[in-house]
């Protein structure tokens, strides 16, 4: 059964450092968002993708974040420089449909500590 | 703006008692509304949506728009239904397929 891929599952990083991560999404669904989850809450959405373009990026705080998928595919998410704060898990999901009854599904998710 | 709230965070029942998780929403347009679920170890996955209207693992959720909840229910807990239950929410106006979840719920299914 294809699966949402990310990569690492487990990063630590100093504060003030940059730090990546990598979503590979189901092939053949054009809609990919990056969660964030902190510990205690529920996932908050920092960024959806319909093909390469950004849909949605009003949570992100870009300032320090920035996220791409160059060709529509793969997604990178990236964090610089990190801040204590930003420790928590970073979740891809992808959908086939596009629109409000889209049933997303949800990557093992990168566990992000900053120290 | 949205909210969901799960006034539950932790849940325990004895196989086989009913089980309802509670979900209540705010939102001034019609949302549409999901369970999503994960088991221990697993990536979340969702459980069901509003507009299929069914029944997934013997579980069911009304939507109420007078009391704006979608509440969770199953006449007959198993163990295995034991995981971390969110509910969340779309909106038809803004978002394409934008979930706004939950802080979640634990249930545990006591044998």
């Amino acid at each position: 059964e294809a699966e949402v891929a990310q990569s690492p599952r487990y990063k630590i990083t100093e504060k003030s450092q940059a730090v990546a991560f990598w979503c590979d999404p189901i092939s053949g669904h054009a809609t990919l968002y990056w969660y964030r989850q902190i510990l205690g809450q529920g996932p908050e959405l920092l960024v959806q993708f319909q093909d390469e373009s950004v849909v949605d990026d009003s949570q992100l705080p870009k300032d320090r974040f920035s996220a791409e998928r160059l060709k529509g595919v793969d997604s990178t998410l990236k964090i610089q420089p990190a801040e204590l704060g930003d420790s928590a898990m970073y979740l891809c999901a992808s959908s086939l449909e596009f629109g409000v009854n889209a049933e997303a599904f949800f990557g093992q998710g990168t566990r992000l500590t900053v120290v | 703006a949205q909210r969901v709230t799960q006034p539950e965070k932790l849940l325990s029942v004895f196989k086989g008692a009913p089980v309802e998780l509670k979900c209540n929403y705010s939102y001034s347009g019609s949302p549409e509304l999901f369970w999503y679920v994960q088991y221990s170890r697993q990536r979340l996955q969702l459980l069901l949506r509003h507009i299929s209207r069914e029944s997934i693992k013997g579980f069911t959720a009304d939507l109420n728009k007078g009391e704006t909840s979608f509440h969770l229910k199953k006449p007959f807990a198993q163990e295995e239904d034991s995981a971390m239950y969110y509910c969340a929410l779309s909106d038809r106006g803004t978002s394409y397929g934008k979930l706004t979840f939950g802080q979640g719920t634990i249930l545990t299914v006591h044998p």
